[in-house]
């Protein structure tokens, strides 16, 4: 059974801050690793995508994948109200993003 | 990014009826959609999985009596919940996935969803 699990939260932080989502995933073999946002009453939308160890940046967020530690994390920098959505880490056992298992989410909450 | 479109995008109906679910790739062609059901507070659960021309897979523990899916057109895949009862009210979402050409990985696009409520 492919688990991948996240902390629910939700997780507060003030505007301006960096926030820190984590995702750990049971599937030692998993290749490609996810990040989804989800607004409320829609449906995900992709914010990035990593394959191999270390770091990935874009723009204002920066994925870490560590596949020793089965831990893929998300970071926001310079949080912002409109980021605030539930965050959902997905895992695929291939690099081309087929049957993704996703985690729970976390709830981010942005304070101004 | 490509487009995914599902109609329609609400739905209301009384227990014992059955409500089809289209999802529609309009810019690219869609050789597997994915279904997916998500109950409030909870994540996507992938329900199963459509290749065009294909019989779905299902994940287990989904009844595929139950939800009928046909992906007879690589833009068109439709699912359809027969005698539906309240417990099957969930957020409905489809995933569109083109044939990987390969880049970095295969996005999967997905759909508005569907929010399906069962009287």
């Amino acid at each position: 059974q492919k688990e991948v699990e996240q902390n629910s939260g939700p997780l507060s932080v003030p505007e301006g801050a960096i926030a820190s989502l984590n995702c750990t995933y049971s599937d030692r073999g998993s290749q490609s690793f996810f990040w989804y946002r989800q607004y409320s009453g829609k449906s995900p939308e992709l914010i990035m995508f990593i394959y191999s160890n270390g770091d990935k940046e874009d723009g204002r967020f920066t994925a870490q994948l560590n596949k020793a530690s089965q831990y893929v994390s998300l970071l926001i920098r310079d949080s912002q109200p409109s980021d605030s959505a539930t965050y959902l880490c997905a895992v695929s056992w291939d690099n081309a993003g087929n049957m993704l298992t996703f985690g729970g989410g976390t709830r981010l909450m942005v304070k101004p | 990014g490509a487009v995914v479109s599902q109609h329609p995008s609400w739905v209301i109906c009384k227990s014992g009826t059955s409500v089809k679910i289209e999802c529609r790739s309009l810019d690219f062609q869609a050789t597997t959609m994915f279904w997916y059901r998500q109950f409030p507070k909870q994540s996507l659960m992938l329900m199963a999985t459509s290749n065009e021309g294909s019989k779905a897979t299902y994940e287990q523990g989904v009844e595929k009596d139950k939800f009928l899916i046909n992906h007879a057109s690589l833009t068109l895949s439709t699912l359809t919940v027969t005698s539906a009862h309240p417990e099957d009210s969930s957020f409905y979402i489809c995933g569109a996935q083109g044939v990987w050409t390969g880049g970095p990985y295969n996005e999967q696009f997905f759909g508005p969803g569907t929010r399906l409520t069962v009287l």
